[in-house]
């Protein structure tokens, strides 16, 4: 039973060019939330995506920007990048935004240069 | 808003004995649950404990168990027998229902020591 997978594993991007993090929730998941988290520091919560609607958004700008599939995979988007954004984003899936805890994937290395 | 505090940024055991890593946090809400994440290199998240704050038996999972105190806003992690595999950084989190916005704290860098 695979788990939640990421691609890329690392990018290094420019500062402001665009940048789009893929995600596969685990088997049987529909909710995909999405994690930035800076060196150092615990993850923040981006967004987070059910029936391919955006349901949760944390306090990230416009700039961060999201999509889900109906096969429940989903992207990250950022836009214009900024130093600031280098960081591990991490996905996460559960089933209907229960609240059992949800699963991780090893996240996307983003270093912006 | 609801904030996740982790005072012990790094801690130490030894192989074979026992620790247990600090967590606070603040919030109004009177449902809602808690998590002790594990992020090894790998840097997966990986759940190692939860619990549901209407509950008032402290989870338990093989090795690991919390102390849950909802009146004092306190849920630390106790780790028994510790293995060298329990390296990593620990993080707490806290969530409201219906779920989404998940809440963690700094982090505390656990070593175990053979």
């Amino acid at each position: 039973d695979a788990g939640v997978t990421q691609s890329p594993t690392h990018l290094i991007k420019t500062r402001g060019q665009q940048v789009t993090l893929r995600c596969s929730p685990k088997s049987g998941h529909d909710t995909v939330s999405w994690y930035q988290q800076a060196l150092g520091q615990g993850p923040q919560f981006i967004f987070q995506y059910y029936e391919e609607e955006e349901r949760q958004r944390g306090n990230f700008p416009d700039r961060f920007s999201g999509h889900q599939f109906p096969n429940y995979s989903s992207e990250l988007n950022v836009n214009a990048l900024l130093l600031g954004d280098s960081a591990l984003y991490l996905c996460a899936s559960s089933l209907e935004r229960r609240t059992y805890g949800y699963t991780f994937g090893s996240g996307t290395r983003l270093t912006v240069v | 808003a609801q904030t996740v505090t982790q005072s012990q940024p790094e801690m130490s055991v030894q192989e074979a004995e026992t620790v247990t890593l600090s967590c606070t946090y603040d919030t109004s809400e009177n449902n809602y649950y808690l998590f002790w994440y594990k992020q090894p290199p790998s840097r997966q998240m990986i759940l190692v404990i939860r619990q549901e704050a209407y509950k008032q038996q402290n989870a338990t999972e093989n090795r690991f168990s919390v102390n849950f105190q909802k009146a004092a806003k306190s849920f630390s992690l106790k780790i028994s027998d510790s293995q060298l595999g329990d390296t990593a950084m620990y993080f707490c989190a806290f969530m409201k229902p219906p779920g989404g916005d998940m809440r963690f704290g700094a982090g505390t860098r656990l070593t175990v020591k053979p």
